[in-house]
């Protein structure tokens, strides 16, 4: 069955550091997503992405986070500079483009920063 | 904006008891509705869905129903068991738009 894989399953990195997450959706899908999760908390939306661009982002977003598309299988999420309270399990997620369906969502890359 | 509120947890149940986790949610027009749960440790695996008024989704004895007069969807299942423990989490998806989650609901089943 085709999934979502990220990668690294766990980050660690010094606060001010640049991290780059990274997470291949499934094949055929055409909208994008990422999520956090603080530890203990509620899955918070960051951004969306299709045919190439942002389609919309969430006040969280701001210009520390960054995503791309860079080769047609891959879909990163980058940090500029990490603060702490940017530790959090960071989500990929992907859909097809059949309206209402469900997003596919990877196992997560545990961010902490130190 | 959308919303999902979900009951506060956490929800501590015997093996067999029946759960309710309430759902409700605010939105204009009418999106699709999801149960996702997160096993320990884990990511998000869908449960089940609605896409439409009066749908019913139902999975591994899981089930909800999209009310739309009462803005509802709420998780029922008449047996739990132990292994149902996890984290469970109500969602609205608009259809190009990204998942608005509910806080998440801990069901924790004791043998």
């Amino acid at each position: 069955e085709p999934e979502v894989t990220q990668t690294p399953s766990h980050q660690v990195t010094q606060m001010g550091q640049e991290v780059i997450l990274r997470c291949v959706p499934i094949s055929n899908h055409l909208y994008f997503y990422w999520y956090r999760q603080i530890l203990g908390q509620k899955v918070e939306f960051l951004v969306s992405f299709y045919n190439n661009e942002i389609s919309e982002k969430s006040e969280i977003f701001d210009d520390q986070f960054s995503v791309e598309r860079p080769d047609g299988s891959n879909f990163t999420l980058k940090i500029r500079s990490t603060k702490l309270e940017d530790s959090a399990m960071y989500f990929c997620a992907s859909r097809s483009g059949t309206p209402n369906t469900e997003a596919f969502f990877g196992q997560g890359t545990r961010l902490t920063v130190v | 904006g959308n919303s999902v509120t979900q009951m506060e947890g956490p929800v501590t149940l015997s093996e067999e008891a029946f759960l309710t986790i309430n759902c409700t949610y605010t939105a204009t027009g009418y999106p699709s509705l999801f149960w996702y749960v997160q096993y320990p440790g884990e990511g998000l695996q869908l449960l089940l869905k609605a896409t439409k008024a009066d749908d019913k989704g139902s999975n591994k004895g899981f089930e909800a129903t999209y009310r739309k007069e009462t803005t509802s969807f709420h998780l029922e299942k008449g047996s739990v068991q132990v292994s149902d423990s996890a984290v469970y989490f109500c969602a609205l998806i608009y259809p190009i738009r990204g998942l608005t989650f509910g806080e998440g609901t801990q069901l924790t089943v004791n043998p």
